[in-house]
């Protein structure tokens, strides 16, 4: 078991649809991170939270909207998906963004658009 | 451009055999090399970590190897058992200016045979 918890597990939606990923952590850790990975690729990196404010935004889409409510809580809001956006979404926490510690990862939401 | 080189794609080896990964960088920055299990249908799992002031690291089977000069780092399986099949990624972690960014090699799928 993870101590990164994500919901859903699976998730297949519309390109019309909204839906929102979460992501939980107990850590205590104050860096949070949402990935997404391709079949045999390498997560990439998209949104980096530090200490509940943005800190990353590599230039993901409009259509992925993140959100990090609180501490131990990470959303990402999903509008208007397109076909290419099928994939692993994973999220990931960290003590911090400036000390070199292991990220750990949840086991992902594999998100399927029609 | 791949901050991170990583090889072999694929790997097969015997069980009981030794499974060795390579990986490269460039950017003198980096003071932190993870390496991420990934079994399929799960997240990436921390495995070992090292930092560039040690030259190796061991845990149980598992073994970093690090050559500081040569920018090189690379993981060796010892005793390779069938359930080690999974992909393998190497990463890279800069120092704070990179804000928590992972730079991730490009990942290594191994298949280890009873």
């Amino acid at each position: 078991d993870t101590e990164v918890t994500q919901t859903p597990k699976h998730l297949v939606m519309g390109m019309t649809n909204k839906k929102s990923l979460k992501c939980e952590q107990h850590m205590g850790h104050r860096a949070m991170y949402w990935y997404k990975q391709k079949a045999k690729k390498p997560p990439e990196l998209m949104f980096v939270y530090s200490y509940e404010k943005l800190s990353i935004n590599e230039s993901v889409p409009s259509r992925f909207s993140p959100e990090c409510p609180n501490s131990s809580l990470l959303n990402l809001h999903l509008h208007a998906l397109q076909p290419e956006d099928s994939a692993l979404y994973l999220c990931a926490s960290s003590q911090d963004v400036t000390v070199s510690q292991p990220q750990h990862f949840g086991d992902g939401t594999r998100l399927s658009i029609l | 451009q791949q901050q991170v080189k990583q090889s072999p794609q694929s790997l097969i080896v015997q069980k009981g055999g030794i499974s060795i990964i390579n990986c490269a960088y460039e950017n003198t920055a980096f003071d932190y090399f993870p390496w991420y299990q990934q079994f399929p249908g799960k997240g990436p799992a921390l495995l070992i970590a090292i930092r560039p002031d040690v030259s190796e690291k061991k845990e149980g089977r598992f073994t970093i190897s690090f050559n500081k000069s040569a920018k090189q780092f690379s993981l060796h399986i010892m005793d390779s058992q069938p359930g080690d099949s999974a992909t393998y990624f190497c990463a890279a972690k800069g120092m704070s200016s990179t804000l928590g960014r992972l730079y991730f090699g490009r990942g290594t799928q191994l298949t280890v045979w009873p």
